[in-house]
């Protein structure tokens, strides 16, 4: 069964950082690409940021870029996201799903549960 | 960057309704679509991709259509378990990008 857990949200001041993680498992994990994906509370979904299977590639959202750093450790079988210079826009629950990358599987098939990141002072 | 139309954004309905929401983009996309549905406090699942190709695991009630610009999620015989909020998504072009989301409510 394929999962994905992330950890590591929490509350963070206005210009702090944070890493998020996102394990998974069910699936051999260097073979797929896999995203982050922000709900802002009581908002719609936004794609932020994408990586290969190999994690030799990555794709990032606007809004994010030069800000927000995803990154892999296949041995590990873990996603990680590092946020740096946040605000408060950036309040949201972030998910870890499998796909969303232009090679390999585009749409996103499976969904991990999110893990609330909060932005404030 | 692609922008969505997602409408209706609120659609109240009863059990047993024929119930259609409507995806439209600003540019062609060919078939690069794809339907969620998120239930309160949970993560979004994966209903068709391809712009009608039915997810493993997913009722047939459940059915997709359109190409270039209009696309069409469609539940033939609502159930209660469909209220929820609907998303398209487009894989054509970076960055993908999401529809605005229809809740779909019980009349």
């Amino acid at each position: 069964e394929v999962q994905l857990l992330e950890s590591g949200g929490g509350l963070v001041q206005p210009g702090g950082s944070l890493r998020i993680s996102c394990a998974a498992s069910g699936f051999t994990f260097s073979s797929y690409a896999v995203s982050w994906v922000r709900q802002a509370p009581g908002k719609g979904l936004e794609w932020i940021s994408g990586i290969s299977g190999s994690g030799g590639s990555s794709y990032d959202a606007d809004s994010v870029k030069g800000r927000f750093t995803i990154s892999r450790d296949n041995s590990k079988s873990t996603l990680y996201l590092q946020m740096n210079s946040l605000s408060v826009d950036d309040t949201a629950v972030y998910y870890c799903a499998r796909g969303g990358f232009v090679s390999g599987l585009n749409y996103f098939d499976y969904w991990g549960q999110g893990t609330l990141v909060t932005v404030s002072s | 960057v692609i922008w969505m139309t997602q409408s209706p954004s609120l659609l109240s309905a009863s059990i047993g309704d024929r119930v259609t929401i409507s995806c439209r983009m600003s540019q062609g996309i060919n078939k690069y679509l794809a339907w969620y549905q998120q239930k309160p406090g949970k993560a979004p699942e994966l209903l068709i991709y391809d712009a009608s190709t039915l997810q493993s695991g997913v009722p047939s009630r459940f059915s997709g259509s359109g190409s270039g610009t209009d696309f069409t999620l469609t539940i033939s015989y609502l159930q209660s378990a469909d209220f929820a909020t609907y998303y398209c998504q487009q894989y054509y072009s970076f960055p993908w990008t999401f529809g605005q989301g229809t809740r779909v409510e019980i009349k």
